[in-house]
């Protein structure tokens, strides 16, 4: 099986732009779709990205996931940063049996 | 609005098996698949399996051995049983709704178990 990996954590300024990376270790990251889940404090996780790059309804578009096969990585970018988008961000997909893997989990600071 | 509440007994005993139910409420189950999250204190989410309508499951390899997930569509509930528990499977889980079988779109609130004598 695979796995993805996410950088432990990240920090940037209100306002500006950040970008969470996870890199798949074996197989092609379009192989699978890839979704991401955001975790707040004391609150469940929310879905913020499936497929990709699709938004559910109620995700402001300030969300964006996307692929790059060059570094068989997906990234969730946030843009406008908001000192309530400072949560924990997981990317997950799954393999051929469709068994889900997630991500380690990467904590935004927004400071 | 779809709304998924997890219940069950938030203290289990070592050995024994933990059991929780998910209410789905302001939707149905029907043609959707139910999957089950945990995350232990101070770590990562950790999928345990889903459950389509039809009954078909799908489980984590790591706990396949001690899991079951059952549905009853009648009631819109979905259950998750575990057997033999361990410190390990100390917990909040968490059920999820989706319309495909890799992605969930609404989640239940939580519900913590620990598992402690």
């Amino acid at each position: 099986n695979f796995m993805l990996t996410q950088p432990h954590s990240v920090s940037e300024s209100p306002g500006k732009t950040v970008t969470v990376s996870c890199t798949r270790s074996s197989g092609s990251i379009a192989s699978n779709y890839v979704q991401w889940y955001q975790r707040r404090p004391g609150s469940s996780p929310r879905t913020l990205i499936y497929e990709d790059n699709r938004r559910p309804s109620g995700v402001p578009d300030r969300f964006s996931g996307s692929i790059d096969s060059s570094s068989n990585s997906a990234s969730l970018t946030i843009s406008g940063l908001k000192t309530e988008d400072e949560a924990d961000y997981y990317c997950q997909s799954y393999d051929s049996g469709n068994l889900w893997v997630f991500g380690g989990g990467t904590s935004l600071t927004v400071l | 609005q779809v709304q998924l509440q997890e219940s069950g007994p938030g203290l289990v005993k070592p050995s024994e098996t933990l059991s929780l139910t998910c209410s789905i409420s302001g939707g149905s189950i029907g043609n959707h698949y139910c999957s089950w999250i945990r995350q232990p204190p101070g770590r990562g989410l950790e999928w345990i399996g889903y459950i389509y309508d039809s009954g078909y499951t799908n489980y984590n390899p790591s706990l396949k051995s001690r899991v079951t997930i059952s549905i009853d569509t009648s009631k819109n509930q979905v259950s998750l049983k575990l057997r033999s528990v361990i410190a390990a499977d100390t917990a909040m889980y968490f059920c999820i709704r989706g319309k495909y079988s890799y992605v969930g779109d609404f989640w239940g609130q939580g519900t913590l178990v620990a598992v402690s004598s």
